[in-house]
């Protein structure tokens, strides 16, 4: 079974500032999709950013990009530019690409994110 | 278009009581899903379905049952709750085939239910 790890219970970051949340994850597939999503204080799931493992290059999204490393199994987000709106936990997610494995997304513990003005 | 709707957001329920969370979802996906989440944790799902009529366990099915009579709808069934089933349930559905955004999950705003 897949297993996703976040190694960062909590961050925090000054506003303006960058701040890249860890995730790392064991796989013995080759094709899946990685996933940031964001979860403010409503509970709400709200996907930041997804990346296919087929693809090489790091998926971006306005201030929000990935550094995917297939080999190291890691899949960091970097937030750019941080605004008090991204304080949130944070959830990497894994799911494969096809199979069984497909139906289910597979979480991390999550990064609580606080933005300090 | 309302995406995917949960329903009640709020429950407080009696040990032994049961009670049925409903979802609906108006996307015509394929796949929909039920997925818990406890304290610091992510979700973990429950059970999920990939049509009408099909419905398979997930991570945590214990205490749970589901049925899929129509695309649309989607309830998870507490047969006897208990306290240990305390959490805040998260009702999914996807398109099954496609690829890059075209199978994106998307997900209710969550139910709160609490046994006691």
């Amino acid at each position: 079974a897949q297993t996703v790890t976040q190694s960062q219970p909590e961050m925090s970051v000054q506003e303006a500032e960058t701040v890249t949340l860890s995730c790392t994850y064991d796989t013995s597939e080759s094709d899946y999709y990685l996933f940031w999503y964001k979860q403010p204080p409503s509970r709400q799931m709200i996907l930041v950013i997804r990346q296919e493992a087929y693809k090489q290059q790091n998926a971006t999204e306005n201030r929000f990009s990935v550094n995917f490393q297939k080999a190291a199994k890691s899949f960091s987000l970097k937030i750019s530019d941080s605004q008090l709106g991204d304080a949130a936990m944070y959830f990497c997610a894994y799911r494969s690409a096809s199979g069984a494995g497909s139906y289910q997304l597979t979480f991390g513990k999550g990064t609580k994110l606080s933005v300090i003005p | 278009n309302a995406g995917v709707t949960q329903t009640p957001k709020f429950q407080v329920l009696k040990t032994g009581q049961s009670m049925t969370l409903q979802c609906a979802q108006d996307m015509n996906h394929e796949y929909m899903s039920w997925y818990r989440q406890d304290p610091g944790m992510g979700l973990r799902l429950i059970h999920y379905s990939v049509g009408a009529g099909i419905t398979d366990q997930g991570e945590v099915p214990n205490g749970y049952n589901v049925s899929r009579s129509t695309t649309e709808d989607f309830p998870l069934r507490l047969l006897s709750a208990a306290p240990s089933q305390t959490s805040v349930y998260f009702c999914a559905s996807r398109r099954l085939l496609g690829t890059g955004t075209g199978n994106t999950i998307y997900f209710g705003e969550g139910s709160w239910l609490t046994v006691v």
